[in-house]
């Protein structure tokens, strides 16, 4: 079985600083992760994925994530926040046996001011 | 390509009806899921379709829950004698996959805007 965890539960940021939102999970065998956007009264949004191939992973709005094996970390990051970042993101796990589960944190509400 | 289409987007009930929501997922998609959200939350697993067939069920769908998908298109997933803890964000989501294990389509899921119900 896997499990995900987010250590921080929000992340306030000013707007153009750097962010990282935090993700490790738990899996006995191979994993695939991903990152989800959930903007205020919308559905959840697919940011990026880690299938395979390159640990370092780009994404949508500038976003991107490092796949660590070693660490069982997922994190992501965005250089420069904007305003409109203000989100809940989800980080997800599921393995690479053929129909399970799609597994989320519990979620980072990143807040970002002026 | 609409998206993943659910309905209604909000229901209002008493402590004791039955609910019933509707997902309409991406049309080639051949697997339909069902996610459960609180506030505070990530989304929970349900249950999950290949075309008609139900593969997986979480413990967390009791006996008043049942998901169905009779022609392997839309699903339903009604709540019988729904309860106050019932209260949460349903969200329907869909994949394509091409079958067997590895990587594939199916773990790329499609999430809808969700069904909010409020139980009284």
């Amino acid at each position: 079985a896997q499990s995900v965890t987010q250590l921080d539960s929000q992340v306030p940021v000013f707007e153009e600083a750097p962010v990282e939102l935090r993700c490790n999970y738990s899996s006995s065998v191979s994993v695939y992760l991903f990152w989800y956007v959930q903007y205020p009264n919308q559905g959840l949004q697919l940011l990026l994925k880690y299938l395979s191939g390159s640990t370092l992973v780009k994404g949508i709005n500038g976003f991107e994530a490092e796949f660590n094996k070693s660490q069982t970390s997922f994190h992501l990051r965005k250089p420069s926040v904007h305003i409109s970042d203000t989100a809940e993101y989800f980080c997800a796990v599921t393995s690479n046996q053929a129909g399970t589960a799609l597994i989320f944190g519990k979620g980072t509400t990143l807040s970002v001011s002026s | 390509d609409t998206g993943v289409s659910q309905n209604p987007r909000h229901k209002i009930t008493k402590r004791g009806q039955n609910v019933t929501f509707r997902c309409d997922p991406i049309s080639e998609h051949n697997r339909l899921y069902w996610y459960r959200q609180t506030l505070g939350q990530g989304p929970e697993f349900l249950t999950y379709f290949q075309n008609e067939a139900q593969l997986e069920k979480s413990r967390l769908l009791s006996d008043r829950f049942s998901a169905e998908r009779p022609k392997g298109s839309f699903s339903t997933l009604e709540i019988q004698r729904t309860e106050q803890g019932d209260s949460a964000m349903y969200l329907c989501a869909s994949s394509y996959s091409l079958g067997g294990t590895g990587i594939s389509g199916a773990n790329v899921l499609t999430f809808g805007a969700g069904s909010r119900l409020t139980v009284l």
